[in-house]
């Protein structure tokens, strides 16, 4: 039982590069969402998505994009890397949105650095 | 404004003694208060989950306690272990059509031999 593998663990990107960070869950969960972890703060919502073909936007959207073309799969892509998204990012499944009490189960997290 | 905060920023204690995490909350509409526990260089897992109606729920060596009218919750850490060495996140769900998750900037806790 994986739970929510992220890929790749850790990335090194130069300014201006473009990537995409994977995310993929086996536990069937329509709820999924992309947050990043800095130094100081609390994780931050970048986008969400509540089941395939819908996504929405987070408290820290720009500069990503993401998709949601299967239940499993949550791919977060960075369209022009800035050292400012220089940051962990963590994907996260449930059943729902978490209004039910429902476990929210977090990936290993991505550890990006933009130079 | 809706936000989570989180004290000690750090704590230190010694194997086997017992530590109390606080946290304090101005969120609202309240949905549930989730405490996590992250190891460093892993992923937040989920140490217990609480709404509105629920005043204490444990998780083995864990019991968070939560008071909705002060509007605070805590962690209890009984007989530490080295492996409770780690950041303890407390995140509050908010009610609503919005239902999004505010997160405190967690308590690292250090447990020494």
């Amino acid at each position: 039982n994986a739970g929510v593998t992220q890929t790749p663990k850790f990335q090194v990107l130069k300014t201006g590069q473009s990537m995409t960070l994977q995310c993929a869950q086996d536990m069937n969960h329509e709820y999924m969402s992309w947050y990043r972890q800095d130094p100081g703060m609390g994780l931050r919502l970048i986008h969400y998505s509540v089941g395939a073909g819908i996504t929405d936007q987070g408290e820290v959207p720009n500069g990503y994009n993401v998709s949601r073309s299967t239940t499993e799969d949550f791919p977060l892509r960075l369209l022009s890397a800035a050292p400012s998204q220089t940051s962990v990012y963590f994907c996260a499944s449930s059943r729902d949105r978490g209004l039910s009490g429902n476990t929210i189960y977090f990936g290993e997290g991505s550890w990006l650095t933009v130079v | 404004k809706n936000q989570v905060e989180q004290s000690p920023q750090s704590l230190i204690i010694l194997e086997g003694k017992n530590c109390t995490l606080q946290c304090n909350y101005t969120v609202s509409p309240f949905s549930n208060l989730r405490w996590y526990k992250q190891d460093t260089g892993r992923g937040p897992v989920s140490l217990t989950i609480m709404t509105f109606s629920e005043n204490t729920k444990s998780n083995g060596r864990y019991t968070a306690t939560l008071d909705a009218d002060t509007k605070q919750s805590s962690l209890h850490i009984t007989a530490s272990q080295l492996s409770d060495s780690a950041s303890y996140i407390c995140v509050v769900k908010r009610g609503g059509s919005q239902g999004n998750l505010i997160f405190g900037k967690g308590t690292k806790l250090s447990v020494k031999p």
